[in-house]
C-alpha cells in the first residue's frame, strides 16, 4: 500500500492566491515532513510537524496534521511565480527511512 | 548556510558498467542516506548509514549495491553492474540525528542514465 498521497496530483493558480495541498497516510507516524522539488532538482526541506502537533507556520506557509484523519496539509499563502514546484510529503515512523507521497506539482502564474 | 553536496551532476553509463556515485554530507551530521527516484515516480528509500554500517536498507537495496564513508567526510554508494532500470536521480542525504524527529537534508542529486 502507498503511505503518502497527495492531491491534488496537479494545482494551477494565479500569483497572490493561495494554494492547499493535501497528503493522506495510511500508518502511524513521529513526524510528517513537506519538501519542495524544483523540476529536476534537489528536494529542499520546507517543514516538519511531530505526531503530537496540530499547526505549524513558517513564514508564508502552514501546515496542519490530524492524526485521527492521517492527513495534512499544506498551505502556501500569497503564492508567487518562483513557488512553482513539486511539493513532497514525506513521513517517518521508527526507522530511519523517510517513505515520500506522490507529490502535487504547483504552477504559479504571474 | 551548510549543504549536502554531491557529483557529479550527470553521468552516463553503459548497462553493465560500474559507477560510484559520491556526496559529502553536512559536517557535523551522523546519520547518512541514499534514495532515487526514477523519472516521473516517487522519491524511494535505498539505505541509511550510521557509525560506519547499514542501519537500514530497502528491498531496492540488493548486492549490486553498497554504500562505504572512505574517509571523514565523503560518503559513496557504489553500483556494480549497472541496469537500465538503474537510470534515477540518486539523492544523498543526512542527518544529525535518527530521521525520528529530525529533518534529514538533500543534496542536489545526481542524474544517472544507462544506456
Amino acid at each position: 500500500s502507498q503511505q503518502g498521497e497527495e492531491d491534488p496530483q496537479a494545482l494551477s493558480i494565479q500569483e497572490g492566491e493561495n494554494a492547499t495541498m493535501n497528503c493522506s497516510y495510511k500508518t502511524s507516524i513521529n513526524n510528517l515532513q513537506w519538501y519542495r522539488q524544483n523540476s529536476g532538482r534537489g528536494l529542499v526541506h520546507l517543514i516538519l510537524i511531530r505526531s503530537n502537533e496540530r499547526e505549524k507556520h513558517s513564514g508564508r506557509l502552514r501546515v496542519t496534521l490530524d492524526t485521527s484523519k492521517k492527513s495534512s496539509s499544506l498551505l502556501i499563502t500569497a503564492s508567487r511565480a518562483a513557488d512553482t514546484a513539486s511539493y513532497f510529503c514525506a513521513t517517518e515512523y521508527n526507522t530511519d527511512k523517510l517513505i515520500f507521497g506522490t507529490g502535487t506539482r504547483l504552477q504559479v502564474f504571474p | 548556510e551548510p549543504e549536502v553536496t554531491q557529483t557529479p551532476s550527470h553521468q552516463v553509463t553503459q548497462m553493465g558498467q560500474e559507477v560510484i556515485l559520491r556526496c559529502v554530507p553536512i559536517s557535523n551530521h551522523l546519520y547518512f542516506y541514499w534514495y532515487r527516484q526514477i523519472l516521473g515516480q516517487k522519491v524511494e528509500f535505498l539505505v541509511s548509514f550510521y557509525n560506519n554500517e547499514i542501519s537500514e536498507k530497502s528491498e531496492i537495496f540488493d548486492d549490486q549495491f553498497s554504500v562505504e564513508r572512505p574517509d571523514g567526510s565523503n560518503f559513496t554508494l557504489k553500483i556494480r553492474s549497472t541496469k537500465l532500470e538503474d537510470s534515477a536521480m540518486y539523492f544523498c542525504a543526512s542527518s544529525p540525528d535518527r530521521a525520528i524527529q529530525e529533518t534529514q537534508y538533500f543534496g542536489p542529486g545526481t542524474r544517472l542514465l544507462v544506456l
